[in-house]
């Protein structure tokens, strides 16, 4: 099945700084990559996502940039504020489905200091 | 933008009783319901996967008798967990996704807390 790693587990930066969190997945046939970003108590948000045919994709200050030869994909998060502080997952559709199952990340425990 | 709503968010049982979360969706047509657990500072585990209809497929190693689902309609999945114990103790989550629509909505969670 799909094994995706995500990197770091935990992310301390300061306000204004940028955090950059990777994912690399095994399955070359996934062709879907969302981000969700989880507060505590609370079910994932999508934030972003990207799709195989696209190698980067941008809102506001949120990125995501994939590199499908090395099969990994990164989020991007530039001017961090204190409301950014969340657990941030990776994920791909396992097999490349329109509708599949996802296979999630570790997370990513970010934390902005003021 | 897409909604599912899930209920209870907090629900505290005693062991042995039975409890049922609701995800429904308010907006679309959910063609596919997931249903995750996920245990404190852990990631999301797919428990199974339902398609309107038809019956759920459990991932490895998760009871269909101990957690049953039911997706009778397009907008109306459930998890009932049967003669729940302390270990069943976790935050339960479901997705939708409809046909057509590349992405996954995912409802609010549902903590689950046997005593």
């Amino acid at each position: 099945g799909e094994n995706v790693e995500q990197h770091p587990s935990t992310l301390s930066v300061q306000e204004g700084d940028s955090a950059v969190i990777k994912c690399t997945y095994s399955d070359s046939a996934s062709n879907y990559f969302p981000w969700y970003k989880q507060e505590l108590g609370k079910g994932p948000q999508l934030i972003i996502d990207i799709r195989s045919n696209v190698g980067e994709k941008k809102d506001q200050r949120i990125a995501v940039t994939l590199n499908k030869t090395a099969k990994h994909f990164s989020l991007h998060i530039t001017e961090t504020q204190p409301e950014d502080s969340a657990v941030y997952f990776c994920a791909v559709n396992a097999g490349g489905t329109s509708y599949g199952k996802l296979t999630f990340g570790q997370g990513t425990i970010l934390t902005v200091h003021p | 933008g897409a909604v599912v709503s899930q209920h209870p968010s907090r629900v505290i049982c005693k062991s042995g009783t039975s409890v049922k979360i609701e995800c429904r969706s308010l907006d679309f047509q959910a063609t596919t319901m997931f249903w995750y657990r996920q245990f404190p500072k852990q990631s999301l585990m797919l428990m199974a996967t339902s398609n309107e209809g038809s019956k759920a497929t459990y991932e490895q190693g998760v009871e269909k008798d101990k957690f049953l689902i039911n997706h009778a309609s397009l907008t109306l999945s459930t998890l009932t967990v049967t003669s729940a114990h302390p270990e069943d103790s976790s935050f339960y989550i479901c997705s939708a996704a409809s046909q057509g629509n590349y992405g996954y909505t995912f409802g609010s969670g549902t903590r689950l807390t046997v005593v």
